[in-house]
C-alpha cells in the first residue's frame, strides 16, 4: 500500500532563508505524489504535482520539488522563504488507480521576520 | 468556475447527537471524498463517492456515513456523537477520472469544524 512520511513536524526557517520539507513515499509502483499547502481556517489548496514527465516539478508561489527515486523522496523547496509561507503543508501520494489520496501528517511552516 | 462548497462552516453539538454536513463540489466533478483533520491525527480517509456509487472507504466505525446525489452533491452523517469526533471535515472533489498528466487531483472545501461538548 502507498503512504508517505513527512519528517519535522515544525519546521521554522528565517524570512528569506530556504525552505526544506521533506517528504518520503512508499509505493509499490511509480506514483503519483503531491505538495499541497494549508492556511489557518482554509482548506488545502495544491501547490505542484509529480506525474512522472520531469523529476523537478515547479508549483504555485516560488515552490518546487524534486522527485528522486533513488531516495524514494519527493522533497519540496523554496530558495526564499517569505511570511506569507507560513501554513501547515501536506505531501500526499495515490493509490494506484489514482482515486484514494494518502497523506502525510503534515509539516508546519514558521517563518521568523 | 465556483469552486468546492461546505456548509455549515462551523458548528456545535453535544455528545449522542448527530450531524449531517454538505459538500458541494465543483460543477462536473463526479467524485466526492470525505477527510476528518485533527491535530493528533493529520487527515484521515473517510470515504470517497463516484457517481452516486461508494467506491473506496476508510477505517471509521459505522457511525460515520455518507452518500451523494443524483447531481454529485455528497453529504456525510455522524450519528451518536462522541467527544474524538470534534474536527475540521474536509471535502475534496474532482473529476474522478485522471487528468492529460495521468494524475488525479483533489479539490478541496474550507471545511466544516465541528465541536462536540
Amino acid at each position: 500500500a502507498q503512504s508517505v512520511t513527512q519528517l519535522g513536524s515544525h519546521v521554522s526557517v528565517s524570512e528569506g532563508a530556504l525552505v526544506l520539507l521533506r517528504c518520503n513515499y512508499s509505493s509499490s509502483v511509480p506514483p503519483y505524489l503531491f505538495w499541497y499547502v494549508q492556511y489557518p481556517n482554509q482548506g488545502l489548496q495544491l501547490l505542484l504535482k509529480y506525474t512522472s514527465a520531469a523529476t523537478l516539478v515547479k508549483g504555485i508561489n516560488g515552490f518546487e520539488a524534486e522527485f528522486k527515486k533513488s531516495e524514494t523522496s519527493f522533497h519540496l523547496t523554496k530558495p526564499s522563504a517569505h511570511m506569507s509561507d507560513a501554513a501547515e503543508y501536506f505531501c500526499a501520494v495515490t493509490s494506484n488507480t489514482g482515486n484514494q489520496f494518502y497523506f502525510g501528517t503534515g509539516t508546519s511552516l514558521t517563518v521568523i521576520p | 468556475k465556483a469552486g468546492v462548497t461546505q456548509t455549515p462552516r462551523y458548528l456545535i453539538k453535544t455528545r449522542g447527537q448527530q450531524v449531517t454536513l454538505s459538500c458541494s463540489p465543483i460543477s462536473g466533478h463526479r467524485s466526492v471524498s470525505w477527510y476528518q483533520q485533527t491535530p493528533g491525527q493529520g487527515l484521515q480517509f473517510l470515504f470517497e463517492y463516484f457517481s452516486e456509487t461508494q467506491r473506496n472507504k476508510g477505517n471509521f466505525p459505522g457511525r460515520f456515513s455518507g452518500r451523494q446525489f443524483s447531481n454529485s452533491r455528497s453529504e456525510m452523517n455522524v450519528s451518536t456523537l462522541e467527544l474524538g469526533d470534534s474536527a475540521l471535515y474536509l471535502c475534496a472533489s474532482s473529476s474522478g477520472y485522471t487528468d492529460s498528466s495521468g494524475a488525479n487531483v483533489l479539490t478541496f472545501g474550507a471545511g466544516s469544524r465541528l465541536t462536540v461538548l
